[in-house]
């Protein structure tokens, strides 16, 4: 069980393109899921928690505008990166957590390259 | 500012030891913990969770929680070269938030 899937695993685009990238629980319903990124060799970094059918909660430096979530149902979560540019270029990981449990669960991450 | 410090290591046990990871945090308040373990290129994925002072085996693992001295640890019995990986110390945020704080993980390293 609390399996959590990401889509897709490995992405490659031009600068300047728009990237989504999508996070599923898919044995439970995730009224929370977090939105995180890490560089190499660095430790993980939270970008935003989404309540299922609320706006985002993005943290400090992290703009909104560029990175876009939306957590419509129970089971999908999607972060589109607007715009990217070569900086941009990360290990995106989602997890999800149920309502009322404290226990996170990761998917499995998307590496993205901007060119 | 809530805050987890983690030695970042790297931590090198030969095969068949003892690993010891440990952790210490800032909120008094936090009643959650968790140790995740995230092997290169890929995701953090859940060793174990704990929630009362004490300790919480679980085949090769034991975590330790000491919430009067704010210091939780994870015990590797009989480690193995598949368990070298950076082990993720998570502490949940007290106030019901239920967003947890990160430590910077510590890199294990079995050597045989």
């Amino acid at each position: 069980g609390a399996v959590v899937s990401q889509h897709p695993s490995w992405v490659i685009c031009k600068s300047g393109t728009s990237v989504k990238i999508e996070c599923r629980s898919l044995d439970f319903q995730a009224t929370t899921m977090f939105w995180y990124r890490q560089f190499p060799k660095q430790s993980l970094m939270l970008m935003a928690t989404s309540n299922e059918g609320s706006k985002a909660t993005y943290e400090q430096g992290v703009e909104k505008d560029k990175f876009l979530i939306n957590h419509a149902s129970l089971t999908l979560s999607t972060l589109t990166v607007t715009s990217a540019h070569p900086e941009d270029s990360s290990f995106y990981i989602c997890s999800a957590r149920g309502l009322e449990q404290e226990t996170q669960y990761f998917g499995p991450g998307t590496r993205l390259l901007v060119l | 500012q809530k805050e987890v410090e983690q030695n970042s290591g790297p931590l090198s046990v030969p095969e068949g030891a003892i690993a010891s990871l440990n952790c210490t945090y800032s909120d008094r308040g936090s009643q959650s913990f968790f140790w995740y373990r995230q092997y290169s290129g890929k995701s953090p994925e859940l060793i174990m969770s704990i929630y009362s002072n004490g300790d919480k085996e679980d085949g090769r693992f034991t975590a330790q929680l000491n919430k009067a001295s704010q210091y939780v640890s994870l015990l590797i019995r009989d480690s193995q070269p598949s368990d070298s990986a950076t082990y993720l110390c998570a502490v949940g945020a007290s106030g019901g938030s239920y967003i947890p704080t990160f430590g910077r993980g510590t890199s294990l390293i079995v050597h045989p």
